[in-house]
């Protein structure tokens, strides 16, 4: 069962542009959500998150937007840089859960 | 600040053969989760380790076992490896106050091929 469903899986966008990730999710216990950045051989890293408290959180070039009544969320990456190629997943965890669900993960091509 | 080590980055077993993975988690983290990423996919939970006890697990059989140890350095045991084993091992350590806040600190894997 896929709780956390993440769109598109593949992402080409023109460097200077702007990249967005959707996801959305089914388990209103959610209460947080990540978003991993990761590199090929590398571990994913967290990038930014954001509690359903706000609807945005916005940190540098990265923006979280929030829907709280959707039970959406979405990245965009605002200036895309050919350094943020890379796989982004979307993520949701809860109190007391010991698991974040991890969506499937969009690879990200920013081209010059 | 020591950030999550894991071993070995990579190895080849055979089915039905057993494999442990080992972790260090960074320094200051007592929780340590450990996760499977096949290819082209997000990671899945395979279960946690607080205070050297399973403190929650996925939807994976029991041949998938842990330990954690009193430094919160933890191995992950798989035994009988089948060909769908096959995949990217992800150990995570966490804060203490985090819980299942998902800020999780990931080390670089260990990449596991069953032939």
């Amino acid at each position: 069962q896929q709780q956390v469903k993440q769109s598109p899986q593949s992402l080409i966008v023109q460097k200077g542009g702007i990249s967005i990730i959707n996801c959305a999710y089914e388990n209103t216990a959610f209460d947080y959500f990540p978003w991993y950045q990761q590199f090929p051989g590398k571990g994913p890293a967290l990038l930014i998150a954001i509690r359903p408290d706000v609807s945005e959180k916005k940190e540098g070039r990265f923006t979280i937007s929030f829907n709280k009544s959707a039970k959406q969320f979405s990245l965009h990456i605002m200036d895309s840089q050919p350094g943020d190629s890379a796989t982004y997943f979307c993520a949701a965890s809860g109190r007391g859960y010991q698991k974040v669900t991890f969506g499937i993960g969009t690879k990200l091509q920013v081209i010059p | 600040e020591t950030g999550v080590t894991q071993s070995p980055t990579h190895l080849i077993k055979t089915r039905g053969q057993q494999v442990t993975l080992r972790c260090s988690s960074q320094s200051g983290h007592n929780t340590v989760s450990w996760y499977q990423q096949a290819l082209g996919q997000g990671p899945q939970f395979i279960f946690q380790y607080y205070r050297e006890e399973e403190n929650g697990r996925g939807n994976f059989p029991p041949r998938f076992s842990g330990l954690q140890f009193p430094n919160y350095s933890s191995e992950l045991n798989v035994n009988a490896l089948e060909l769908d084993d096959s995949a990217l091992y992800l150990c995570a350590s966490s804060r203490p106050t985090s819980g299942g806040s998902g800020e999780l600190f990931f080390g670089e894997g260990s990449r596991l091929t069953v032939l």
